[in-house]
């Protein structure tokens, strides 16, 4: 079945350290993104990328990176540079950026050890 | 930018009981989704549906767009049905998508 996987579930950083989190969806989508939800809140756009090797910041980039070097995947890593980097991380495709469907994965839940 | 508000924030209704959640946005936009967030975290699609009602079993969606709203009506709700509910928008101008804060609803057994 076609999907988007997330890995892993859980993730636990240490300070100081950086961590990658894994996207690949099989849909042939072509747009991508990333949202972080901390508890009780909605979702926060982190970045998003229309095609590969484009991407482009939403509205929390700030200490966090991304590539897109295969339409299937899409990485973050959550950098040393963020300082509150506790939270659930949620991968999503689409069709195009804008007018279709997202599709969401299982999330990631990412904790400070 | 858009706005998005969810109504009501949280709602806690005894199973058979049906529900009627809203959301309101600020500017026209080009398209609007209903999500359900299950007590896991897992995200799924309810309905894409930038206007007019949509129906899928206990589910349906009414969008007005010229008057900037939609609704999602929950008939004879489930302890499945427990869960927060987003709406989320894209409008004509942005390629991103904005959600609301979400309804969280509790069904009692």
């Amino acid at each position: 079945d076609g999907g988007i996987t997330q890995s892993p579930k859980y993730l636990f950083r240490k300070e100081g350290q950086n961590v990658t989190l894994s996207c690949e969806q099989n849909l042939n989508h072509d747009a991508m993104y990333w949202y972080r939800q901390d508890p009780g809140q909605g979702l926060r756009l982190i970045y998003y990328s229309q095609i590969v090797n484009d991407f482009q910041k939403g509205d929390i980039a700030e200490g966090y990176s991304v590539s897109r070097e295969k339409k299937e995947s899409f990485p973050l890593t959550v950098t040393s540079a963020q300082k509150n980097p506790t939270a659930f991380y949620l991968c999503a495709s689409s069709m195009q950026v804008g007018g279709q469907p997202q599709h969401f994965g299982d999330g990631t839940r990412l904790s400070i050890l | 930018g858009i706005q998005v508000e969810q109504s009501p924030p949280d709602l806690i209704l005894q199973e058979g009981a049906n529900s009627t959640l809203r959301c309101n946005f600020s500017d026209s936009v080009n398209n609007l989704q209903w999500f359900h967030q299950n007590p896991w975290g897992q995200l799924i699609n309810l309905f894409y549906i930038p206007s007019g009602t949509k129906q899928n079993g206990r589910l349906s969606a009414t969008t007005v767009a010229t008057e900037r709203y939609s609704l999602l009506y929950i008939s004879s709700s489930q302890t499945t049905d427990s869960g927060v509910y987003f709406c989320a928008v894209d409008d004509w101008g942005d390629d991103k998508i904005i959600f609301g804060k979400g309804t969280r609803l509790h069904i009692l057994p």
